[in-house]
């Protein structure tokens, strides 16, 4: 069982470059989310989705965007990178019972650094 | 707003000393309470939880107990090993939202 899966582990961009950071799970969860660490400041949510289809805004959306064509991917997308966006990137699933116990399954993370 | 308050580490503590990191919260309503843990180079994963006051989770030897009146969530282990080694986020959800909200993190750095 894979759980959810991260790509890429590691990246590194320069001002102005565009990338997808891609996230599938295989555990049929319908709610998806992308959440950024950065130090001292715990975790921020970016963009989730409650299903094929739906997505909205978290915390800290700017600069971020994000599709659900499927039950299983969740990509996230940066448009044009900037320094500010240098940070290691989850992504986090649960099922549709989960959103009353707020279990989230995380994948191991995705480290881009913007230079 | 929602919000969660954790003590700052490192947290250093030798083999089989007591541990408690301490977490408030603040939030409107009755949230659910979480702490996770984040071993080096993984994703985070779900310790122990509670759902309404005065419920305890408990876990791997940790325990949190869920104190509406001081708005805590203190996590305790009363002996700790090497591999617990890691970062402990407190998180709640909040009454009627899908996300959660983190708390900075503590790292606990645990020598033999």
């Amino acid at each position: 069982n894979a759980g959810v899966t991260q790509t890429p582990k590691f990246q590194v961009l320069k001002t102005g470059q565009s990338m997808t950071l891609q996230c599938a799970q295989d555990m049929n969860h319908e709610y998806m989310s992308w959440y950024r660490q950065d130090p001292g400041m715990g975790l921020r949510l970016i963009h989730y989705s409650v299903g094929a289809g739906i997505t909205d805004q978290g915390e800290v959306p700017n600069g971020y965007n994000v599709s659900r064509s499927t039950t299983e991917d969740f990509p996230l997308r940066l448009l044009s990178a900037a320094p500010s966006q240098t940070s290691v990137y989850f992504c986090a699933s649960s099922y549709r019972s989960g959103q009353n116990t707020g279990e989230l399954f995380f994948g191991e993370g995705s480290r881009l650094t913007v230079l | 707003g929602d919000s969660v308050t954790q003590m700052e580490g490192p947290v250093t503590l030798s083999e089989e000393a007591f541990l408690t990191i301490n977490c408030t919260y603040t939030a409107t309503g009755y949230p659910s309470l979480f702490w996770y843990v984040q071993y080096p180079g993984e994703g985070l994963q779900l310790l122990l939880k509670a759902t309404k006051a005065d419920d305890k989770g408990s876990n791997k030897g940790f325990e949190a107990t869920y104190r509406k009146e001081t708005t805590s969530f203190h996590l305790e282990k009363g002996s700790v090993q090497v591999s617990d080694s890691a970062v402990y986020f407190c998180a709640l959800r909040g009454t009627g939202r899908r996300a959660l909200t983190f708390g900075s993190g503590t790292r606990l750095q645990v020598q033999p």
